[in-house]
Parts: structure tokens; sequence; C-alpha cells
């Protein structure tokens, strides 16, 4: 695709049931971000793949959340036992190379909203 | 304290307005620096971005850093409806790593 793609662009789901959600970075891509973004604020770092290595997970707020990219293109971010302040929008970025100046391009997020 | 400070506005401004859009940072290894744009419901967009200190102009925008005092500006000169957006400012150390640390972001409204 010509852009980042998410899905599910929504979910609503239970508190303690577990949720994993998807990104698709642009094609040939070598860098792979996940952020979260509460309403009213500015995007918070997650963790960072380059290919498929996992270079830095500092941002994720605890062992509940993990993230993958088994291939160097698709990743998935899953959150276990899901709870009410897990709630906010999961933006997934992705760039051409690491260490460049920093252009990440991103998708439309994925909305969550444990209830 | 946040590595990066910027007052969340809002700013509403006429139509034609010289925008002054600012963030502090305390990170002095903080060597690049970026305004990113976002409308109301899509992701951030990257506007513009500097490295190190001084300025850079693209057409009605221009981004400042000053290091000594770790101050980032954006201005925007004849401000358009079209520019109403959340603008966030961003900074990374550079190298292999740049994992962005970003502001709360400026919600601008520029009314015709």
């Amino acid at each position: 695709g010509a852009g980042v793609s998410q899905s599910p662009r929504y979910k609503v789901t239970k508190r303690g049931q577990d949720v994993a959600l998807r990104c698709d970075p642009i094609s040939g891509h070598v860098s792979l971000y996940w952020y979260r973004q509460a309403l009213g604020q500015g995007p918070e770092f997650l963790t960072y793949f380059n290919y498929e290595a996992q270079q830095d997970k500092s941002g994720l707020p605890n062992d509940r959340f993990s993230a993958e990219r088994p291939e160097g293109s698709i990743s998935t971010l899953t959150i276990q036992r899901t709870e009410q302040r897990d709630s906010a929008m999961y933006r997934c970025a992705s760039s051409l190379m690491s260490g460049s100046t920093g252009e990440l391009f991103f998708g439309e997020g994925s909305r969550l909203t444990v209830l | 304290q946040k590595e990066v400070e910027q007052d969340p506005g809002p700013l509403s401004v006429p139509e034609g307005a010289i925008v002054s859009l600012n963030c502090t940072y305390s990170n002095s290894a903080f060597q690049y620096f970026m305004w990113y744009r976002q409308y109301s419901r899509k992701g951030p967009e990257l506007l513009m971005y500097t490295y190190s200190s001084g300025n850079k102009e693209d057409g009605r925008f221009t981004a400042q850093v000053d290091k000594s005092s770790k101050y980032i500006s954006l201005f925007i000169r004849d401000s358009q409806p079209s520019d109403s957006a959340t603008y966030l400012c961003a900074s990374h150390q550079g190298g292999s790593n740049y994992k962005l640390t970003f502001g709360k972001g400026t919600l601008l409204t520029v009314n015709p």
C-alpha cells in the first residue's frame, strides 16, 4: 500500500481480554515504531524494530505489552489482560532506514477502548 | 519534568497572521529537532526538521533551534485556514536509534 496501514481502526474490549493490533508498514521501510497517543497529548514511544530485531522496548509500560515483527515487515502489538488505563490511540510508524533524519510515516492508528 | 515541553494552547489567529509556536527541551543529547503537523483524526506528518542549532526555511514555514537555551520554534507566515491543525515538536539524539520524544502539541486554528 501507499502508506502505513493499521488494523483494526477501532477496538472495544472488556477488561481482562487480550488484544492484538497490527501494523503493515510502507514497503521497503526498515524501521518500525509503535507509539501510544492519549487524547490531547503527543505520541509516546513504546518500542522500535530494525528489520525483525526489536532494538528498543524501553517504552513498553509493563510486561503485559509485547511486540513482534517476525519477518521484518508486518508487526503486531499485543496487550494481555487489558486494563482501562490501556485505552488510547496506538500508532505505528515506519521509516526507510534507521540513522536517518527521523522522518517517520505514521499510520492512522488503532483506537483501543477497554471497558 | 518531561524532556520536551510544549504549550498546548489552543491558539486562534486570523488568516494572514504570523504564528509562533514554541517548545523547550531538557535533554542536552538531542541533536535533531522536528515539527510534525497532525490534522484531526489523522496521524502526524513531518513538516520540517533541523539538525543542531540554526534556522531552516521552507516556504511560509521557518524552524529555529537555539541549543544554548534549549528552545525550539516554528514560525508560520501568512497563515491560512488550511494550516489549522495540531503542531507537535519532537527531538531525538541521532545515531542508529532515533527514538522521537514529542511535545504535547499545540492546537492552532486559523480563522478566515
